[in-house]
């Protein structure tokens, strides 16, 4: 199976920040990566996908990066509505995995 | 729009059965992969099983393999995870989510989820 390390797990940043979001894979997934993000008691929401593309909806200040194994999600400006937990999830192969999150909190 | 709303949750106990299911409407149901995640109490997004638009093609999770089936009903727009041998540490929230192709792609939009507690 691939591992999914997302990196950091939690960080602290404060209205109007820069923020970035790594994700490594064990091994080569070329592009079949995707981010989410999640707010407390509510399902998972659909970000990026194929490592850059940006999904129907979302604001532009979400941006993904990589290929192979290094990936990164970047968002620019942070909003009060951006804090939130975001996973990477990678679907080169079966059985799709997940990383374990990176918590966004208000500083 | 796309929507997902998933039924059958509760308390049961451990080694007993339950069933999922995920209606679907707002796009062709019997075109699109579809998935089934969950989330334990505080933790991650865990993946368990997937299957093709036409149901002949599954895949699941080592941690469910041998209990749990997916299956759909493409006559009633509806998806299925049958959970046998329930143990605690399935206890969690599943989401249904549809996959943005017929099979092998990403969890493109999901359901709101529905608990599962194991517990006697």
């Amino acid at each position: 199976d691939i591992q999914m390390t997302q990196s950091p797990s939690s960080l602290s940043a404060s209205v109007g920040d820069r923020v970035t979001i790594t994700c490594r894979a064990s091994q080569d997934i070329s592009n079949y990566l995707a981010w989410f993000q999640q707010k407390p008691g509510k399902a998972p929401k659909s970000l990026i996908y194929a490592a850059s593309s940006l999904q129907s909806g979302v604001p532009s200040k979400f941006s993904g990066s990589g290929s192979g194994t290094d990936f990164t999600l970047t968002i620019s400006s942070l909003r009060p509505e951006d804090f939130a937990t975001y996973y990477c999830q990678q679907y080169n192969s079966y059985p799709v995995t997940f990383g374990g999150g990176t918590k966004v909190e208000i500083k | 729009q796309v929507q997902l709303v998933e039924s059958g949750g509760g308390v049961v106990q451990p080694g007993r059965s339950l069933r999922l299911s995920c209606a679907a409407s707002g796009f062709t149901f019997s075109s699109d992969g579809m998935h089934w995640v969950r989330q334990a109490p505080g933790k991650g997004l865990e993946w368990l099983a997937v299957i093709s638009y036409d149901g002949n093609n599954k895949y699941y999770a080592d941690s469910v393999k041998g209990r749990f089936i997916i299956s759909r009903d493409n006559s009633k727009n509806t998806l299925y995870l049958q959970m046998n041998s329930l143990r605690a540490e399935d206890t969690a929230v599943y989401y249904c989510a549809k996959d943005n192709s017929f099979w092998g792609s990403y969890t493109v939009y999901w359901g709101q989820g529905t608990l599962v507690t194991v517990s006697s």
